[in-house]
């Protein structure tokens, strides 16, 4: 069985940082590009980044840019996303996401997702 | 990148059609896919590439794309299709990837 499993979000400060995990498990994880997302409480979806099977290729949503970073370890079948300097409107349940070929691309489509885990932005 | 714009709610009667639109600003419009969000719950996948039907997904949902808007339509609705129904697709270079605001569908 396919399954993403996040992990990492919690309750930060303005200004600070917070490291997300995705731990999948079921499908060939280096095969496959992969996504966050992002739904702030009450609002709609919201994308956030996308990197390559083998990592070489990201791509991140304007708002994030310079503040995100996503990252990958296939030995281990992880997803990362490092978020610095973190803003009240950053709070949010953040899902990992299972594209559908290795390579990023227009066409890419996400047939799994996570339960996502919930980020705090407060003082 | 461009925006997507959705109806932000949709009301049917049990077993009548439900149809839900998605228009671009831009042209031309890549593919859409759509995904269905259960209250509390993470996103599921009903519709790839503008009209597929992932596998495990129901024959009464399907799309269509006239090209500049996309719809999702659920025939014969049924009181668990009440949900979240999100449109994405993605600039012609897949840099960026963009969602429509939702569509609240209520099952009456």
């Amino acid at each position: 069985e396919v399954q993403l499993v996040e992990s990492g979000g919690g309750l930060v400060q303005p200004g600070g940082s917070l490291r997300l995990s995705c731990a999948a498990s079921g499908f060939t994880f280096r095969s496959f590009a992969m996504s966050w997302f992002r739904q702030a409480p009450g609002k709609g979806l919201e994308w956030v980044s996308i990197i390559s099977g083998s990592g070489g290729t990201t791509y991140y949503a304007d708002a994030v840019k310079g503040r995100f970073t996503i990252s990958r370890d296939n030995s281990k079948n992880i997803l990362y996303l490092q978020m610095n300097s973190l803003r009240a409107d950053d709070t949010a349940v953040y899902y990992c996401a299972k594209g559908d070929v290795v390579v990023v691309v227009a066409a890419n489509w996400f047939d799994t997702w996570g339960q996502g885990t919930l980020v705090t932005v407060s003082s | 990148s461009y925006e997507l714009t959705q109806p932000p709610s949709v009301s049917v009667s049990p077993g009548q059609t439900a149809r839900i639109t998605c228009s671009a600003d831009a042209l031309p419009m890549q593919y859409a896919y759509w995904y269905q969000q259960k209250s509390g719950q993470a996103p599921v996948l009903v519709v790839y590439k503008d009209s597929e039907r992932p596998s495990g997904i129901p024959e009464r949902f399907s799309g269509s794309n006239s090209g500049t808007t996309v719809t999702l339509t659920i025939s014969g609705v049924q009181a668990e299709d009440e949900a979240d129904y999100y449109c994405q697709s993605a600039d012609s270079s897949g840099t960026y990837r963009v969602f429509g605001g939702g569509t609240k569908l209520t099952v009456l």
